[in-house]
């Protein structure tokens, strides 16, 4: 199974301030398949970045993401009130057979606005 | 606009089946691009996937089941009602957790999740 470690496990900024956030995986993660999601309280996760880089629909460009292997990086230019949120990676392992659950999620970043 | 829609009830007893429907709006069950998944959240385990069904043009629908699950689990397709289902069986308070359906397009390679339903909370009680 591969498995997503995120960094840090909270982090607490202010507005304006850039938020760098890191998933490392612990095998290299196939054809870049890692998304990155926000969470708010009682909602559903949300899809921000596919593809380890490529923005979903709808997000703003303050919202990007880098990486490949087995390190990946978030990050969040300038941060805004309602930018506080958890922030999980998840990655695929691509076609069967699989050993393993296909898709595995990091345990979450929590972003506090300060 | 893909909608998911999700049914069913929010307490269940120890050793009984948790059973849940995501209901899909603006995709088709069958569409040969998707694939539906069952998805968890507890804070001991976190995001934890469970499952998923999806169809595939050679008339084939596949299932894949965590291992953690594995033996206790079925997602299946209601292609009528343009929906799919969830069952768990022989469930623990371990089993209590926020339940997420989710669709990806892994068929068209682009396998994480761009649609989510509304979540449900499921609390196992004895």
């Amino acid at each position: 199974e591969i498995v997503l470690t995120q960094s840090p496990g909270t982090l607490s900024l202010s507005p304006g301030e850039r938020a760098t956030l890191s998933c490392r995986a612990s095998q290299s993660v196939a054809n870049t398949f890692l998304a990155w999601y926000q969470q708010k309280p009682g909602q559903a996760p949300r899809l921000l970045i596919y593809g380890a880089s490529s923005r979903a629909t709808g997000i703003p460009d303050r919202f990007s993401g880098s990486g490949s292997g087995t390190d990946f990086t978030f990050t969040i230019s300038r941060l805004e009130p309602e930018d506080s949120a958890v922030y999980y990676c998840q990655q695929y392992a691509g076609s069967p057979p699989y050993t393993s659950p296909p898709y595995t999620f990091g345990q979450g970043t929590k972003l506090e606005i300060k | 606009q893909v909608q998911l829609q999700q049914s069913g009830p929010g307490l269940v007893k120890v050793s009984q089946t948790l059973s849940l429907t995501c209901a899909i709006s603006g995709d088709s069950v069958s569409s040969g691009r998707a694939a539906w998944s069952w998805i968890r959240q507890s804070p001991s385990r976190g995001l934890e996937w469970l499952g998923r069904t999806y169809y595939r043009s050679e008339s084939k629908w596949y299932y894949e089941y965590a291992v953690s699950v594995k033996g206790r689990i079925s997602i299946n397709p209601d292609t009528t009602n343009n929906q799919f289902t969830l069952q768990l069986t022989s469930v623990t308070p371990e089993d209590t957790a926020f339940y997420y359906c989710a669709r990806d397009l892994v068929g068209a390679g682009a396998p994480w999740f761009d649609s989510w339903g509304q979540g449900t909370l499921v609390s196992v009680s004895s």
